[in-house]
């Protein structure tokens, strides 16, 4: 039995590269969500994902960010042209069909924007 | 819109200490409440979730309690050890798609 996972673990990279980072939910999950974490802060919605769908962005989710969940399996968070106001743990969830608030979260993604 | 508010931000007690986290929201109408530990550099484990019509739930040393109409909840650990150690989040759902976190309590736990 596996949980979220998420790849890679950490990325550090230079200010204007893009970068792109994975999620793959639990098998069966239909829903797909990701949340960006910054150090002393709790974490905060960016999107989320009911299948192949994206049915809601966070005004935090500027025009560089983009993510995508073709066949509603795995999901990509691109950031292009990254800042420094990047830097921060990016997290992945998913929930189960009729459990929309039974998220469960994967170990994240630490992006360092140098 | 939803606020969730956690106090204190940090917390150093001596190991067997019985200690007390404290989460308020502003909008009470929410279908539950969700406490979660958060290792350093790690993805969050949910504790205990609290249905709104619940009054408390308790996991082994954890005892989560919710005053909706007051917009309050409070987590309870009871004898402290080390591995407690950790930032305590606690989450709202309103019914809407994503959950709301508060800032999280830092709970340091000494031998």
């Amino acid at each position: 039995d596996t949980g979220v996972s998420q790849d890679p673990r950490h990325k550090i990279t230079k200010r204007g590269q893009n970068v792109t980072f994975r999620c793959d939910p639990i098998s069966e999950h239909n829903r797909l969500y990701w949340y960006r974490q910054t150090l002393g802060q709790g974490p905060e919605f960016l999107t989320y994902f009911q299948n192949e769908a994206q049915l809601e962005k966070s005004r935090l989710l500027s025009d560089r960010f983009s993510a995508e969940r073709p066949k509603g399996s795995f999901s990509t968070l691109e950031i292009q042209r990254t800042e420094q106001g990047d830097s921060a743990m990016y997290l992945c969830a998913s929930s189960p069909p009729g459990g929309a608030y039974e998220q469960y979260f994967g170990p994240g993604t630490r992006l360092t924007v140098t | 819109k939803q606020e969730v508010t956690q106090i204190p931000a940090a917390l150093s007690v001596p190991e067997g200490e019985n200690l007390v986290l404290n989460c308020s929201f502003t909008d009470s109408a929410i279908y539950n409440l969700q406490w979660f530990r958060q290792d350093p550099g790690k993805g969050l484990t949910s504790l205990l979730l609290i249905q709104s019509s619940q009054r408390e739930q308790t996991s082994g040393r954890l005892n989560a309690s919710l005053d909706k109409s007051s917009g309050r909840s409070t987590l309870y650990i009871a004898a402290s050890q080390p591995g407690d150690s950790a930032t305590y989040l606690c989450a709202v759902w309103s019914g809407y798609s994503t959950l709301t976190f508060g800032k999280g309590t830092m709970l340091l736990v000494s031998p």
